[in-house]
C-alpha cells in the first residue's frame, strides 16, 4: 500500500517563499505529482519528478529524494491567488495509471 | 482541445432515482478515471479504464456503474445511491497508463436526498 503525509495547512505571506513537504511510505512508484486545486475547482497540475532532484516551472519547483521517501513544492513570489490546496500524489509501481492523493495541504497567502 | 468536460455540473437524486454522470476528451487520451472528492478531502480513486477496458475498480458499490462506449466518452450509471454518497465526482483522462499526467474536469456534484 502507500502512505502519503503532507501538513494540513500553512500560511506565508504575498511576495514569499514557501515550502511544501510530502513524505511517502510505498513498496514502489513511477512517479510523484504535485496539483494544485482552489476550492471548488478541479486539479490542475502543476509538477512531476521520477527522478531524484529538482524540476523547476517558473515559479514552481518540486523536489524528490526517492531513498529519503521524500519530496517537496516549493512556490516563489507568492501571490494571492496561490491560496489553494496543494496535492501530493503517487503512481504505483504498476503500470495501471492508479493516481493515490495524499490529503492536501491548504494554503493561505496573506497580504 | 485540452479540457475534460462533465455533465451536469450539478445532480439532485433521491435514492431511488437512476441518474448518470457523462465525461468527455478529444485528446486522444486512452485512459480515463473517475474519482469522488468530499469537502475538504482528497480525491478519491474510484476506476479506471485503459483502451476502453475497466483496468481498477477501487471495490466501489454496484450502485455506481461506469461505462465506456468509445475511447473519448466515459459515463458513470448511478442507482439506488445513498446520501453519503454526495460528493464532488471528478472525470480525469492521460494520454496512457502509467506514469501520466491526469487532466481532470471541473466535476459533477452531487446531491443525494
Amino acid at each position: 500500500g502507500q502512505n502519503i503525509d503532507q501538513p494540513t495547512e500553512m500560511t506565508a505571506t504575498e511576495g514569499a517563499i514557501v515550502q511544501i513537504n510530502c513524505t511517502y511510505q510505498t513498496s514502489g512508484f513511477n512517479g510523484l505529482f504535485w496539483y494544485q486545486q482552489h476550492a471548488g475547482e478541479a486539479p490542475t497540475f502543476l509538477s512531476y519528478n521520477v527522478l531524484d532532484g529538482l524540476e523547476e516551472k517558473g515559479r514552481f519547483s518540486s523536489f524528490l529524494s526517492r531513498s529519503k521517501g521524500y519530496s517537496y513544492l516549493l512556490l516563489k513570489e507568492l501571490q494571492m491567488k496561490d491560496s489553494a490546496s496543494y496535492l501530493c500524489a503517487l503512481t504505483g509501481s504498476s503500470n495501471t495509471g492508479k493516481l493515490i492523493f495524499g490529503q492536501g495541504t491548504t494554503l493561505q497567502v496573506k497580504p | 482541445d485540452t479540457e475534460v468536460t462533465q455533465t451536469p455540473k450539478h445532480l439532485v437524486m433521491g435514492m431511488t432515482n437512476k441518474k448518470s454522470l457523462k465525461c468527455e476528451q478529444h485528446m486522444g487520451h486512452r485512459a480515463m478515471y473517475w474519482y469522488k472528492q468530499k469537502a475538504k478531502k482528497p480525491p478519491e480513486l474510484m476506476f479506471v479504464y485503459s483502451y476502453e477496458k475497466l483496468s481498477i475498480n477501487e471495490s466501489v458499490p454496484s450502485r455506481f456503474s461506469p461505462e465506456c462506449p468509445n475511447s473519448s466518452l466515459l459515463n458513470l450509471h448511478l442507482h439506488a445511491l445513498q446520501p453519503e454518497d454526495s460528493a464532488l465526482y471528478l472525470c480525469a483522462s492521460s494520454p496512457a497508463g502509467g506514469a501520466n499526467v491526469l487532466t481532470f474536469g471541473a466535476g459533477s456534484r452531487l446531491t443525494v436526498l
